[in-house]
């Protein structure tokens, strides 16, 4: 298996536009997750699904964030309208069973600049 | 609510000897799963050793080990014959089934090796 993939790996974008993460999780797990990552608040999660149902999204910082999982293969992260303060790592990790014994597998991350 | 604390923001090794990190944590929970994930320069999140709180032997991975103190709430990783490419951020995770999926992550600890 090729793992998590996430794409795009960087964006820098203007603010004020919408920007687009996408996650491709391990064939096989139920469970994805969208986690962000800065110096000030380390890593932060974001949203989760479960059978590409979402189960908590009480981390996303605003209405500007969205999150879907149309089908098991495919979930991205959606900023509208973006600004600098976004500006963080953003990783996708998925797991199966609810993570209890194997932890989570990570994806690579997607480096997002906001100028 | 669980939290997880990691109190050496930095720390430095000479190359092949030991290095102990450490890690805290508060929870009220009696069953649970911790972890320590690596995070190298290259941004991927790599989970590196895995304990499952019920149990009390101590969990090893070839040069890692864990110090797990249950009473305590402590959960130290030690690198033994430390290499170069352990250079990294290392983050100690806590996990509760019970919550649904949800990884709660510390600070980090940023570790350098000297050659």
């Amino acid at each position: 298996d090729a793992g998590v993939i996430q794409s795009p790996r960087h964006e820098v974008t203007e603010m004020g536009q919408e920007v687009t993460l996408r996650c491709k999780p391990i064939s096989g797990h139920d469970y994805l997750f969208w986690y962000r990552q800065t110096m000030m608040r380390g890593l932060e999660l974001l949203i989760y699904f479960n059978n590409n149902v979402p189960i908590d999204d009480s981390g996303m910082p605003e209405d500007r964030f969205s999150a879907k999982m149309p089908n098991a293969s495919f979930s991205n992260l959606k900023i509208q309208p973006s600004e600098p303060r976004d500006s963080a790592v953003y990783f996708c990790a998925s797991t199966s069973g609810g993570g209890s014994n194997y932890g989570y597998t990570f994806g690579s991350g997607t480096r997002l600049t906001v100028v | 609510a669980q939290t997880v604390t990691q109190s050496q923001p930095e720390m430095s090794v000479q190359e092949a000897e030991t290095v102990t990190l450490s890690c805290t944590y508060d929870t009220s929970e009696s069953d649970y799963y911790l972890f320590w994930y690596k995070q190298p320069p290259s941004r991927q999140m790599i989970l590196v050793i895995r304990q499952e709180a019920y149990k009390q032997q101590n969990a090893t991975e070839n040069r890692f080990s864990v110090n797990f103190q249950k009473a305590a709430k402590s959960f130290s990783l030690k690198i033994s014959d430390s290499q170069l490419g352990d250079a990294a951020m290392y983050f100690c995770a806590y996990f509760y089934g019970g919550s649904q999926g949800n990884l709660i992550f510390g600070k980090g600890t940023k570790l350098s090796v000297k050659p």
